[in-house]
């Protein structure tokens, strides 16, 4: 069974700091992976996808990255700001089935 | 545009009532989903859809129906609820099954007392 693990599980930076986040999984027999933010209340909104053959993902301060044979991935968010607070979820679409799974989120803090 | 509507945004159920949470897409997805969020869990998925008259059960489907008539409509329907069934329910569609970007619903919030 494919687990998704998101450490730490909350973050609190300073303004204009770069930072980046962390998601594992178990299985590295996927298609894809991608980021969501989820805003407080809220549904997620997609911000990149990675597809199995990729290394990374770029729009514009946010960079995602891909190791399949290690499991990992990384957020990386430049020049932080007060609006990039939120909660940042990776999931992992397996191979084997039509199940996406989600790690449970890093909570992003950027004081001004 | 209006993407991924859910209804409604907020639901207090007794235990044993039922209920149909409403999903409605209007980019022409094939591929329809429902998940809840718990803390500390992440998101889980309950049902998907591939395409119209086509479903199939997720990692936690007990205690949910899903039927899929249309290529819009995704509705979630708690037969008996119960309060394990507290939770954040997002619907989700992407335009072919999870190989394309996900749309995500603003959530239904439900408590079940």
């Amino acid at each position: 069974k494919q687990e998704v693990t998101q450490i730490p599980a909350a973050l609190s930076v300073p303004e204009g700091e770069n930072l980046v986040l962390n998601c594992s999984f178990t299985d590295s027999a996927i298609y894809n992976l991608q980021w969501f933010r989820q805003d407080p209340g809220k549904g997620l909104t997609s911000l990149l996808l990675i597809q199995s053959s990729q290394r990374e993902q770029t729009s514009g301060r946010l960079n995602a990255s891909l190791d399949k044979s290690s499991g990992r991935s990384t957020l990386y968010i430049a020049a932080s700001q007060p609006g990039d607070s939120a909660t940042y979820l990776c999931a992992v679409k397996p191979r084997n089935n039509n199940d996406m799974r989600f790690g449970a989120g890093t909570r992003l803090t950027v004081k001004p | 545009n209006a993407g991924v509507t859910q209804t409604p945004k907020f639901q207090v159920l007794k235990t044993g009532q039922s209920m149909t949470l409403q999903c409605a897409q209007d980019m022409n997805h094939e591929y329809m989903s429902w998940y809840r969020q718990d803390p500390g869990m992440g998101l889980r998925l309950i049902h998907y859809s591939v395409g119209a008259g086509i479903t199939d059960q997720g990692e936690v489907p007990n205690g949910y129906n899903v039927s899929r008539s249309t290529t819009e409509d995704f509705p979630l329907r708690l037969l008996s609820a119960a309060p394990s069934q507290t939770s954040v329910y997002f619907c989700a569609s992407s335009f072919r099954d999870t190989l394309t970007e996900a749309f995500f619903g603003q959530g239904t919030r439900l408590t079940v007392v």
